[in-house]
C-alpha cells in the first residue's frame, strides 16, 4: 500500500525521557511534516522538511528536532520529555509544485498518528 | 498571523439529510485548501482538495466551495449517511512553493443519525 506511515502507534514514557517517533512514506514525495493534535483535538504544525529547507514553528520547544536520513523518512526526536508533550503526533507529506517537476497540486497526505503520553 | 475557523463546532442530523459546514479564514492569500476527515483514534483522510484558483471541487456527496475574496469555504455533504460521522476539518495551504504546513480549524464533531 502507498501511504505514511508511523510506529510506534502508541508510546507510553517516564517524564525526563528521550524518545523518537519514525515516519515513511512512500508516495515518492518531497516534503515532509510533523504536527501535533493537542488535548483538544487542535492541529498544528510544528516542522516542514525538504532538502532545501526546515521550517520550524517559532512555538516549538528546542527539544524536538527533525532527523531525515533520506526523502522518504523524517523521525522526530524529543529530549527530556515532559508532562506537556502528551498528545498524538502526526506526520505527512507532499510533493512541492516545481521541485521534481511534476504537476502537483500540494495535497498533504497524514499518518495514523502517534499518540505519546508521558507519565 | 492566519486563522482558520470552522462553524459549527458540532453538528447533529438525521440521516438523509443534506447538510452545510463552514470555514472562513483570516488571510485570503491562500494557495489552497484541503478538507479532512477525522474518525475517532484515527488519522486525517484527505476528502478534497481546492486550488486557490478554482471555485470548487466535487466528489461523490461531497462538494467544496471556495471564495477566496471573502476568505471562506464550505462543505456540503449529500444525503447524509450515519458513516459520514466523524470530525470534519478544514486546513488552508499558504505556500505552494514552499514548505510552509497546513493551518488548521477546530474541526466540526458530525453525528448523522440512523
Amino acid at each position: 500500500d502507498t501511504a505514511v506511515s508511523q510506529t510506534p502507534k502508541y508510546l507510553v514514557t517516564q517524564m525526563g525521557n528521550d524518545k523518537s517517533i519514525k515516519c515513511e512514506q512512500n508516495l515518492g514525495h518531497d516534503t515532509m511534516y510533523w504536527y501535533k493534535q493537542d488535548s483538544k483535538k487542535f492541529l498544528k504544525i510544528m516542522f516542514s522538511y525538504n532538502n532545501k529547507e526546515l521550517i520550524i514553528n517559532e512555538t516549538v520547544p528546542n527539544r524536538f528536532s527533525p532527523k531525515s536520513p533520506d526523502k522518504a523518512h523524517l523521525n522526530l526526536h524529543i529530549n527530556s520529555l515532559e508532562l506537556g508533550d502528551s498528545a498524538v503526533y502526526f506526520c505527512a507529506s507532499s510533493l512541492i509544485p516545481g521541485l521534481a517537476g511534476e504537476i502537483s497540486y500540494n495535497e498533504q497526505f497524514f499518518g495514523p498518528g502517534t499518540r505519546l503520553t508521558v507519565l | 498571523k492566519q486563522e482558520v475557523t470552522q462553524i459549527p463546532a458540532a453538528l447533529s442530523v438525521p440521516e438523509g439529510e443534506n447538510l452545510v459546514l463552514n470555514c472562513s479564514f483570516t488571510d485570503s492569500a491562500i494557495y489552497n485548501l484541503q478538507w479532512f476527515r477525522q474518525d475517532p483514534g484515527k488519522g486525517l483522510t484527505s476528502l478534497l482538495l481546492i486550488q486557490s484558483s478554482q471555485r470548487e471541487q466535487t466528489s461523490g456527496r461531497l462538494n467544496a466551495s471556495l471564495d477566496k475574496s471573502s476568505g471562506r469555504s464550505t462543505l456540503y455533504i449529500a444525503a447524509s449517511q450515519p458513516g459520514d460521522s466523524a470530525t470534519y476539518l478544514c486546513a488552508v495551504g499558504y505556500s505552494g512553493g514552499g514548505a510552509d504546513g497546513l493551518t488548521f480549524g477546530k474541526g466540526t464533531h458530525l453525528i448523522i443519525q440512523p
